[in-house]
């Protein structure tokens, strides 16, 4: 239902690199920049990267976003047990004035 | 230490009406557009409303548009979200959010709505 698309799922062994993509449109990341979101079970959202590539502070290094055209990425190396969640992009639509999320991403460490 | 603290969730029969509530503290509120966001049970996050700082620009999802109503009162650090005609698909953990360039944080916790006879 969403236009922004992710991939369901995701995984990797302790230490591995995990990328996940978020696929829009030229109405929404293609014209405006990307947020990140990291949800563990239970909680609230919690933002890991903001302005498409941007960490705020108290966020690992390991943490890290790039957006190319309607697509954006993020990836988390050395992934670690504690990175066990959902994982939401979002972005502004200038076509529905309004924001959108992405469809989100479960990440399993294996 | 900013904070955000959402209520005014709770049980209510399809067709009924709740007004949830976030309280914010540790910013200039003021300055900061707000927004409201929701997950139904096991689903996705769903951005619902938006209002700038001064309440001059208002944008809701096409989901909520004439039922919900966001709004803020500045002089209380407070925005609200009025909802009316509810139904089964409302049921959901309801969010306040900070907005802005730098990406919506911080989050409240959460409060749970559900829409049920």
């Amino acid at each position: 239902q969403s236009v922004v698309t992710q991939p369901s799922s995701a995984s990797g062994t302790p230490g591995q690199r995990v990328t996940i993509s978020c696929s829009g449109s030229n109405s929404n990341i293609g014209s405006n920049s990307v947020s990140w979101y990291q949800q563990l079970p239970g909680t609230a959202p919690k933002l890991l990267i903001y302005s498409n590539s941007q960490r705020p502070s108290g966020v690992p290094d390991r943490f890290s976003g790039s957006k190319s055209g309607p697509s954006a990425f993020l990836a988390i190396s050395g992934l670690q047990s504690e990175d066990e969640a959902d994982y939401y992009c979002a972005s502004w639509d200038d076509s529905l004035i309004g924001y959108v999320f992405g469809t989100g991403t479960k990440v399993t460490v294996l | 230490q900013e904070q955000l603290v959402e209520s005014g969730g709770g049980l209510v029969k399809p067709g009924g009406s709740l007004r949830l509530s976030c309280a914010t503290s540790g910013f200039t509120f003021s300055d900061y557009n707000m927004i409201w966001i929701r997950q139904a049970p096991g689903k996705g996050l769903e951005w619902i409303a938006y209002i700038s700082h001064s309440g001059g620009t208002i944008s809701y999802a096409d989901s909520v548009g004439g039922r919900f109503t966001i709004s803020r009162d500045n002089a209380k650090n407070s925005h609200y979200l009025q909802m009316n005609s509810l139904r089964a698909e409302d049921t959901a953990v309801y969010f306040c959010a900070r907005g802005g360039i730098r990406g919506f944080d911080p989050w409240g916790q959460g409060t749970l709505v559900t829409v049920s006879s």
